[in-house]
């Protein structure tokens, strides 16, 4: 069956730290892949995809992810965490966008 | 800018009420999907359609229903609410195909059933 994993249910990291946050699906194929940010009492803001081509991604608000096919891997960086950055992020897959499949998301914490 | 509407922010709701949740959508988009967020349980696909009138039980439909009739409204059904669904609901829609596929968000019913 699909799946996502997000292994890490919280990380604090320090303002200005550097931040990876991970990401395993399981799929027969390579997916379309996700990473989205929710804060609190929000709906979920789209921060990048993958559709295919260059593995490593920008986004919004600074955000990168690498995709890696050998280890079935979507991590999501960035260089210099902000205090606005703490939230919630979600890595989700799809194959044909008629059903995403998310992970149980990663809560930041960002310490000043 | 796009958009995802739901009617609601916040919902309280009595245990046995009929309660509807109301999604609009102004993307043309082919498809709508319901989620359910609980805390470390991420989100969970409760049903989801592809076109007017057409729809599919996602992980967890127990307890909801679902209406389409027009493209862009998305209903989502509690026949009669119970405690445990007090949740957080959330509406998105996508595009069927194409380059731009992402699924796009509501802001998120909070629901308390009482």
């Amino acid at each position: 069956a699909q799946s996502v994993t997000q292994p890490d249910i919280h990380i604090t990291v320090s303002e200005g730290a550097s931040l990876e946050l991970r990401c395993n699906y399981s799929y027969g194929a390579t997916p379309y892949l996700f990473w989205y940010v929710q804060s609190p009492g929000q709906g979920l803001q789209l921060l990048l995809k993958y559709f295919s081509g260059d593995t490593l991604v920008q986004g919004i608000k600074g955000f990168e992810a690498e995709f890696k096919r050998s280890q079935s891997s979507f991590n999501l960086r960035k260089p210099s965490v902000h205090w606005s950055d703490a939230a919630e992020y979600f890595c989700a897959a799809s194959y044909n966008f008629n059903k995403f499949y998310f992970g149980s998301g990663t809560k930041l914490n960002v310490k000043p | 800018d796009v958009k995802v509407t739901q009617s609601s922010r916040y919902l309280v709701k009595r245990t046995g009420e009929k309660v509807f949740l109301e999604c609009v959508q102004d993307m043309d988009h082919e498809n709508m999907f319901w989620y359910r967020q609980d805390p470390g349980l991420g989100l969970r696909l409760i049903y989801f359609s592809y076109d007017v009138k057409m729809k599919e039980k996602g992980d967890i439909p127990e307890g909801y229903s679902v209406s389409r009739e027009k493209k862009e409204r998305f209903s989502l059904i509690l026949e009669s609410a119970s405690t445990n669904q007090t949740s957080m609901y959330l509406c998105a829609s996508s595009p069927q195909s194409g380059t731009g596929g992402e699924a796009f968000f509501g802001q998120g019913t909070r629901l308390t059933v009482v």
